[in-house]
């Protein structure tokens, strides 16, 4: 079964420019969540979506925002990108949300300049 | 307020020999645990999990102790290998109301030959 992919890996923006990060979660996985992970700190929660609906999220400003297809890909944007929003970010994939393990993707690593 | 804690950044330990990993937990809801393991620019891969009800879990050379009385879990490697150097995260989760996970900072494992 092929992992959680991500794309684009890498990615150099400006700041206040936009960006829109994809993430196709394991086949038959309807529940995905991003992180961020920033230098010296641990993984941070900043959404989970299930059944093309946001379920919780995490402490990020509006600026960030995301959505999940009916086929349970997701995408998540981030507007007016700031130098401090450079960081890995992490998509998640689980069978449902919960008590599941929860199984990550590579990553996107996005610079802001 | 970090529910979730890594007290150790770093750890070396002799190859062969035992790792322990330890993380401690503030939030009694949790009941669901995780460990994981991360290279340098690639997203965490699961390890092993337990759940509230078991205080040990085992899988090869890994085994995950809870001790819910003192909100404290641990991960020995047993042997240690090179190969398991990376860095290794906590991650804690109620399972019902909020699925998403809590990270600890993560400990940096150095296994020398």
């Amino acid at each position: 079964k092929a992992g959680v992919t991500q794309t684009p890996r890498y990615l150099i923006k400006t700041r206040g420019q936009q960006v829109t990060l994809s993430c196709s979660p394991i086949s038959g996985h309807r529940s995905v969540s991003w992180y961020q992970q920033t230098p010296g700190q641990g993984l941070q929660f900043l959404f989970e979506y299930f059944s093309e609906t946001q379920r919780n999220k995490g402490n990020f400003p509006g600026r960030f925002s995301g959505r999940q297809f009916s086929n349970s890909r997701s995408e998540m944007n981030v507007s007016t990108l700031e130098l401090g929003d450079s960081a890995l970010y992490l998509c998640a994939s689980s069978l449902r949300p919960g008590r599941e393990t929860q199984y990550f993707g590579p990553g996107t690593r996005l610079l802001v300049l | 307020d970090q529910q979730v804690k890594q007290n150790s950044p770093s750890l070396s330990v002799q190859e062969g020999r035992i790792s322990i990993l330890n993380c401690d937990y503030t939030n009694s809801m949790f009941d669901y645990f995780l460990w994981y393991k991360k290279y340098p620019a690639e997203g965490p891969t699961f390890l092993i999990s337990i759940s509230s009800i078991k205080d040990k879990n085992e899988d090869g050379r890994f085994t995950v102790f809870l001790n819910k009385s003192a909100k404290h879990l641990s991960l020995h490697i047993v042997p240690s290998q090179p190969g398991d150097s990376a860095v290794y995260f906590c991650a804690a989760s109620d399972g019902g109301s909020q699925g998403n996970l809590i990270f600890g900072k993560g400990t940096k494992l150095s296994v020398k030959p």
